[in-house]
């Protein structure tokens, strides 16, 4: 089973500035990695796939890159209803897996 | 409109069983691999099971085998979980997702409780 482990676990970031967020693979799963959102009470929301490719009606302020085993996701200027907990997946191999999530919390 | 809704949940006794639907509009159902994800109270995302139609292909984590069984019907655009001799670890909301590769579409969960 592929580890997907994502740091840091909390990031507190002001409104408007850039946050980073990173998902490291235990083996390499090309680019087949995705990024969701998740508010509380909410279901997840698929933010970006094969690594870079934003899905229908994400804004552009949300990119993705990386490969192999280092992916970062980055979103340029925060809004508030950026504020959220976000995962990432591999789908490289099965079981599908998913890190631990790092929650974005206003500074 | 795109949507998956997912019912059944509720509180069941360890041991017990729970059978969950979820029912999908708005796409061709047939033609979409469809998932079980869970998030027990607190905690990250684990992909449970999936059902592929074409080729048919089932697949569970381990920690269900035996236990939980996926169905689906899609002349009635749904999927099913039927879940046995549940146990306190399977305590979680319980979402459908579709697609085969990355979840596109998620249904908003339904929550089982395990506990006496």
């Amino acid at each position: 089973e592929i580890v997907m482990t994502q740091s840091p676990a909390t990031l507190s970031v002001s409104p408007g500035e850039r946050a980073t967020l990173s998902c490291r693979a235990s083996q390499s799963v090309s680019t087949n990695l995705a990024w969701y959102q998740q508010k509380p009470g909410q279901a997840p929301r698929l933010l970006i796939y094969g690594a870079s490719t934003r899905a229908t009606g994400i804004p552009a302020r949300f990119s993705g890159s990386g490969s192999g085993t280092e992916f970062t996701l980055t979103i340029s200027s925060l809004q508030s209803e950026d504020f959220a907990v976000y995962y990432c997946q591999q789908y490289n191999n099965w079981p599908r897996t998913f890190g631990q999530g790092t929650k974005v919390e206003i500074k | 409109e795109v949507q998956l809704v997912e019912s059944g949940g509720g509180l069941v006794q360890p041991g017990g069983s729970l059978r969950l639907s979820c029912e999908a509009s708005g796409f061709t159902f047939g033609d979409y691999t469809m998932n079980w994800v869970r998030q027990a109270p607190g905690k990250g995302l684990e992909w449970v099971s999936y059902f592929d139609s074409s080729p048919p292909t089932i697949y569970y984590t381990d920690s269900v085998k035996g236990r939980f069984t996926i169905s689906r019907d899609n002349a009635k655009n749904s999927l099913y979980l039927q879940m046995n001799s549940l146990k306190a670890d399977d305590t979680a909301i319980y979402y459908c997702a579709r697609n085969y590769l990355y979840l596109d579409v998620w249904g908003k969960g339904t929550t089982v409780t395990v506990s006496s």
